[in-house]
């Protein structure tokens, strides 16, 4: 079974610019998260989406960070314009979702988007 | 609110030595608790979980966990520790009848031959 695929894996920008990233979770997972990573710390949830409607984005910086789940399957990130602070790695994780009787709490992560804006 | 505390932000043990990781957690009744493991360049692997019952836990790779609702507490343990458990080593704690996990800072593995 495959994972969660994320791409692109390292991104290198220059402030202002915009990025994308994007992420395929795993097959019948109702649940996708984009977490944030910051060196050295734990991940911090930016949103987090129940098949295709965003249930959480209260930490999500609403004035430059956008996403979007089309479908209920493939989600995607952005971030415009990028800042010098945006420079970390972006986590998508899925699970089987507490929606679809399967309160597990299990997060299934991919490799992550390393993310440099220069 | 949930939270969770992770006192020891890196850890340096010998090949075949054993291992404790520490994690508190703050939750007003009883959570689910979570260790995951981050090797460098890679996303976050479930080492093992507790929802209910025996409060020892078993996990891949040799792991154990141990909750403690006294102390709010739920470490990490392993009895010998091999040079590929060095790593990054989260706790997590998460809401029952919610998708949302709450991450400790991580503890960084070192280990020495």
């Amino acid at each position: 079974e495959a994972g969660v695929v994320q791409s692109p894996r390292y991104k290198i920008i220059e402030k202002k610019q915009p990025v994308a990233f994007w992420c395929n979770p795993i097959s019948g997972h109702n649940t996708l998260y984009w977490y944030l990573q910051n060196l050295g710390q734990g991940p911090e949830l930016l949103i987090r989406y129940e098949n295709e409607e965003a249930v959480d984005d209260s930490q999500l910086p609403k004035d430059r960070f956008s996403a979007e789940r089309l479908k209920g399957v493939d989600s995607t990130l952005k971030i415009q314009p990028a800042e010098l602070g945006d420079s970390a790695v972006y986590l998508c994780a899925s699970s089987l979702g507490v929606l679809a009787g399967a309160n597990t709490g299990e997060l299934f992560f991919g490799e992550g988007s390393r993310l440099t804006v220069l | 609110a949930q939270s969770v505390t992770q006192p020891d932000i890196h850890i340096t043990v010998s090949e075949g030595a054993s291992l404790e990781l520490r994690c508190n957690y703050s939750y007003g009744a009883t959570p689910y608790l979570f260790w995951y493991v981050q090797s460098p360049g890679q996303g976050l692997q479930l080492l093992l979980k507790y929802f209910s019952g025996d409060t020892l836990v078993q996990g891949i790779k040799g792991f154990e966990a141990e909750f403690k609702r006294s102390q709010s507490s739920f470490n990490l343990r392993k009895p010998s520790v091999h040079w590929s458990d060095a790593a990054e080593y989260f706790c997590a704690v998460g809401a029952r009848g919610t998708d949302k996990l709450i991450f400790g800072t991580g503890t960084r593995l070192q280990v020495f031959p």
